[in-house]
Formats: structure tokens, C-alpha cells, sequence
């Protein structure tokens, strides 16, 4: 089955600085790749996502970026805010007429220092 | 608000009891993913249907079962539970019916579960 690393666990930026979340996959097949912003004791809420057939997609401060040879996926925040503290998680998934799967990573744990 | 809902928000019982938590998804989504987070942790997959059938399973205890229902509403039950089923649960819901399948996961709120 797919297996999906994220790293850093935790990071910590000062306001202003840019934060990169880096993310592996496994399956080759694997065809979407969101990414989603979990605040505490809320639920995740998409935040982007990319397509197998797209290398970068950008929605003003923060980008997604995939190398499918290197099986490997970025999410990177420019001019952080504090309102971005939250966990981030990456996922990959195969988009199925049956029933979409997807692995989650771990999270990574951003705090914005103002 | 993503369309789905899940009840109820919050639930304290003792071990050794059982709980049923529920899920209403999108209107018109056929896929039901469950899903597992204790304190700090990651979200851990439990099960996914799909149009009422098993699609997939993950690290779903034996102590726990799901159903989905005719109506696309799912049903989580723990049972014989222990102090570490505590957790916040997630249903989320993909694939609408007659819509482009754009891939995309929307998670309810959550049921918050303390067992004492």
C-alpha cells in the first residue's frame, strides 16, 4: 500500500519568514495530493491540492509544488502570519470511480512567532 | 460549514460501555471515510465505504464496527470500551454523485469521545 512521510514534525517561524512542509509518497499510481490545515479542536479543512499532470500550483501565499520522479511533494507558506499556526497534513490519494483512498502523513505542527 | 455532519459533539462515558457516533455526509457524496485522532496525534484511518459497501480498512479494532445505510449515513460503534478510545473522531465524505470527482475530502466536525 501507499506509505507517506512528512517532515518537519514540528517547525517554528518568525512572522514574515517563509515555512516549507516536505512530504514523500510511495505509489506510483497515487494522482492527488491535497494538502489540509487542521486548528486546534477543529477539523481539517483543504487548504490546496495538486494533480498528478501539474508540477506547481500557487493561491497567494502559499504553493504546492511535486517531482512524481522523485515521488515527493512541498507545501510552502511565504510571509507567515500567526493566523497560520495550526498543523498541517499532506496526502496522497488515487482518485477512483469507486471511492477515492487516501494516506495521510503525520503532520507537522506550525507555530508563527509574531 | 462542509455538509457534513456528525453526532454527537461531544460524548463522556465509562469504560466497558458502548457508543454509536454518527455521520450525515454531503448531500449526494457516496464515499464515508472514518477516521481516528487522540491528543496530539495524527488522523488515523479506520474504515471507508462506499455506496454502502466496504471499500477499505485500516487500524480499526475489533471492538469496533461500521455500517453505512441506504440513505449514505454511516454509523461508527465502539464497544467494550477502554480509556484509550478516547479521541476525536472524523467522518468526512467524497465522490458526489452526479458532480466531476474533484478528489476532495470534507471532514464534519467531529465527535469528541472521553471515556472515564
Amino acid at each position: 500500500g501507499e506509505n507517506v512521510e512528512q517532515h518537519p514534525s514540528t517547525l517554528s517561524v518568525q512572522e514574515g519568514d517563509s515555512a516549507v512542509i516536505k512530504c514523500t509518497y510511495s505509489d506510483s499510481a497515487s494522482n492527488y495530493f491535497p494538502w489540509y490545515k487542521q486548528e486546534l479542536g477543529k477539523r481539517p479543512q483543504l487548504i490546496i491540492d495538486i494533480r498528478s499532470n501539474v508540477g506547481e500550483k500557487k493561491d497567494q501565499r502559499i504553493a504546492v509544488t511535486l517531482n512524481k520522479t522523485a515521488k515527493h511533494f512541498s507545501l510552502h507558506i511565504t510571509e507567515t502570519q500567526p493566523e497560520d499556526s495550526a498543523v498541517y497534513f499532506c496526502a496522497a490519494s488515487k482518485i477512483l470511480g469507486t471511492g477515492n483512498q487516501f494516506y495521510f502523513g503525520t503532520g507537522t505542527s506550525l507555530t508563527v512567532i509574531p | 460549514d462542509s455538509g457534513v455532519t456528525q453526532t454527537p459533539k461531544h460524548l463522556i462515558t465509562a469504560t466497558g460501555q458502548r457508543v454509536t457516533l454518527r455521520c450525515s455526509p454531503r448531500s449526494g457524496d457516496l464515499s464515508v471515510y472514518w477516521y481516528q485522532q487522540s491528543l496530539d496525534q495524527g488522523l488515523q484511518f479506520l474504515i471507508q465505504y462506499y455506496n454502502g459497501e466496504e471499500r477499505a480498512k485500516g487500524n480499526i479494532l475489533e471492538r469496533f464496527s461500521a455500517q453505512q445505510f441506504p440513505d449514505l449515513h454511516s454509523e461508527l460503534n465502539l464497544s467494550s470500551l477502554e480509556l484509550g478510545d478516547s479521541a476525536l473522531y472524523f467522518c468526512a465524505s467524497s465522490v458526489g454523485r452526479q458532480a466531476v470527482n474533484t478528489g476532495e475530502l470534507f471532514f464534519g466536525e467531529g465527535s469528541r469521545l472521553t471515556v472515564l
